[in-house]
C-alpha cells in the first residue's frame, strides 16, 4: 500500500529566508508525487507534480520540489518565503501501477512565515 | 470558468439522521472523489468514481454511500449520521488518463450532535 509521511506538523521561517517542507513516500514502483496548499476555510489548491524526468519540479507561486528516488523524498522548497505563504501544505502520492487517479495524502504541515 | 461547488457549506444535524452533501463540477471530469479532513489525519478517501454508474469504496467508507447518475454530480450520503462523522468534507475531480491533478471544492463543514 502506498503512504506518505510529513514528519513536521509545523514549520516556522522568517520572511525572506528559504523554506523547506519535508515529505517522504512509500509505493511499489515509481511514484507520481504532488504538493497541494490549503488556505484557511478553503479547499486544496494544486502547487506542482512530479511525473518523470527532471528531479527538480517548478510550480506555482515560486515553489519547487526535489524528487530524490534513493531517499524516497519529495521536499517542497522556496528560496525566499513570504508571509502570504503561511498555510497548510499537503504532499500526496499515486502509485503508477494501480491505475486510476487515487491519491494518498500526508497529514499536512502548517507553514508559518513571520516578519 | 469551470468550477467545482459543494453544498451546503455548513451543516448541523443530529445523530441518526440521513444527510446528503452535494458536489457539482463543470470541468466535465470523469473522476470524482470524496475526502474527509480531520486534525492529525490529513485527508482520507471516502468514495470515488471513475465515471457514470461507477462507484468505489475508499479507506473510510463505512457509514457513507455515493451514486453517480451523471458526469457532473457525486452526492455523498451519510445513512445514519454519527458524532464520529463530524468533519470537513471535500469533493474533488480530475480528468482521466495521465496523472492529472485533482481540483477541490471549497468543503462542507458537518457537525453531528
Amino acid at each position: 500500500a502506498q503512504s506518505v509521511a510529513q514528519p513536521e506538523d509545523q514549520v516556522n521561517v522568517a520572511e525572506g529566508n528559504p523554506l523547506t517542507v519535508k515529505c517522504t513516500y512509500s509505493v511499489s514502483g515509481n511514484p507520481y508525487l504532488f504538493w497541494y496548499v490549503q488556505y484557511p476555510n478553503r479547499g486544496l489548491q494544486f502547487l506542482l507534480k512530479y511525473i518523470t524526468g527532471d528531479n527538480l519540479v517548478k510550480g506555482s507561486y515560486g515553489f519547487e520540489a526535489e524528487f530524490n528516488k534513493s531517499q524516497t523524498s519529495f521536499h517542497l522548497k522556496k528560496p525566499s518565503a513570504l508571509v502570504s505563504d503561511s498555510a497548510l501544505y499537503f504532499c500526496a502520492v499515486r502509485d503508477r501501477t494501480g491505475g486510476g487517479n487515487k491519491l494518498t495524502f500526508g497529514t499536512g504541515t502548517q507553514l508559518k512565515v513571520e516578519l | 470558468d469551470a468550477e467545482i461547488t459543494q453544498s451546503p457549506r455548513h451543516k448541523i444535524t443530529e445523530t441518526g439522521r440521513q444527510v446528503t452533501l452535494a458536489c457539482h463540477q463543470t470541468w466535465n471530469h470523469n473522476n470524482m472523489f470524496w475526502y474527509r479532513q480531520d486534525l492529525g489525519h490529513g485527508l482520507r478517501l471516502i468514495h470515488y468514481s471513475y465515471g457514470v454508474q461507477d462507484t468505489n469504496k475508499g479507506e473510510v467508507s463505512d457509514g457513507y454511500s455515493v451514486s453517480r447518475s451523471n458526469t457532473e454530480d457525486l452526492p455523498l450520503t451519510l445513512e445514519s449520521a454519527a458524532s464520529s462523522q463530524t468533519s470537513v468534507y471535500f469533493c474533488a475531480s480530475s480528468a482521466s488518463g495521465s496523472p492529472n491533478e485533482q481540483f477541490f471544492g471549497p468543503g462542507t463543514r458537518l457537525t453531528v450532535l
